[in-house]
């Protein structure tokens, strides 16, 4: 069964970091094309990093407005993959959800104020 | 990026009716490889988004024949039929042809 657990979340002031974790398991992690998700308080989805798999190079891809900001990862030994969140904004203030082809974590609440 | 356009943004459907869901696209979602990666997700309450269609009308593993999607180009359609109390939710549409890929703002399914 794959199952995708996202850890790290909380509630943070804005301009400061966080690090989200994904925890994997039920497939094989060293050749999965990662994502990461988020859900704005008004439902509404958006996709923010992909990282593919080694015999791609870990290729990266970003979302425009978080670039820069965001930093996607990957641990293939720990079959986990992260999220490094710099400069935190109020509308950073979501539900993130590490997904998998069509599979998707339960996400991690982040809430960005002062 | 590819702006996709959900309507309506709510239904109210009696149990055992019939639902349809448009979205629309800003650009065509044919990729150059011929496929069209449109896809259809279903939020529950209180849930992750599930897939329910996957490159516009494949039904996901699982997925009851009440639920079609059909469309081609830029013009995309969800039909939900002999609606059912587990239907209620939030339906998306999601486009992976272009980068970044991009959500439907979502339409909400409640039930008479």
């Amino acid at each position: 069964e794959v199952q995708l657990v996202e850890t790290g979340g909380g509630l943070v002031q804005p301009g400061n970091s966080l690090k989200l974790s994904c925890a994997t398991s039920g497939f094989t992690f060293s050749t999965a094309w990662m994502n990461w998700i988020r859900q704005t308080p008004g439902k509404r989805l958006e996709w923010l990093a992909q990282i593919e798999d080694k015999s791609n190079n870990y290729f990266i891809s970003y979302l425009e407005s978080v670039k820069g900001r965001f930093t996607i990862s990957r641990d293939d030994s720990k079959s986990s993959v992260y999220l490094q969140m710099n400069n935190l904004k109020e509308e950073d203030t979501a539900i993130y959800y590490c997904t998998y082809d069509n599979y998707w974590g339960q996400g991690v609440m982040v809430t960005v104020s002062s | 990026d590819v702006v996709l356009t959900q309507t309506p943004v709510s239904l109210l459907i009696s149990l055992g009716g019939q639902a349809s869901i448009s979205c629309r696209s800003s650009q065509s979602l044919v990729h150059s490889n011929g496929n069209t990666y449109l896809h259809w997700y279903l939020q529950k309450p209180g849930q992750s988004p599930q897939l329910l269609i996957y490159q516009v009308s494949n039904r996901f593993s699982g997925i009851p024949d009440r639920f079609s999607g059909s469309g081609s180009g830029t013009d995309f359609t969800l039909k939900i039929s002999r609606v059912e109390p587990e239907d209620l939710g939030v339906y998306y549409c999601l486009q992976r042809t272009h980068n970044p890929p991009t959500f439907g703002s979502g339409t909400k399914l409640e039930i008479k």
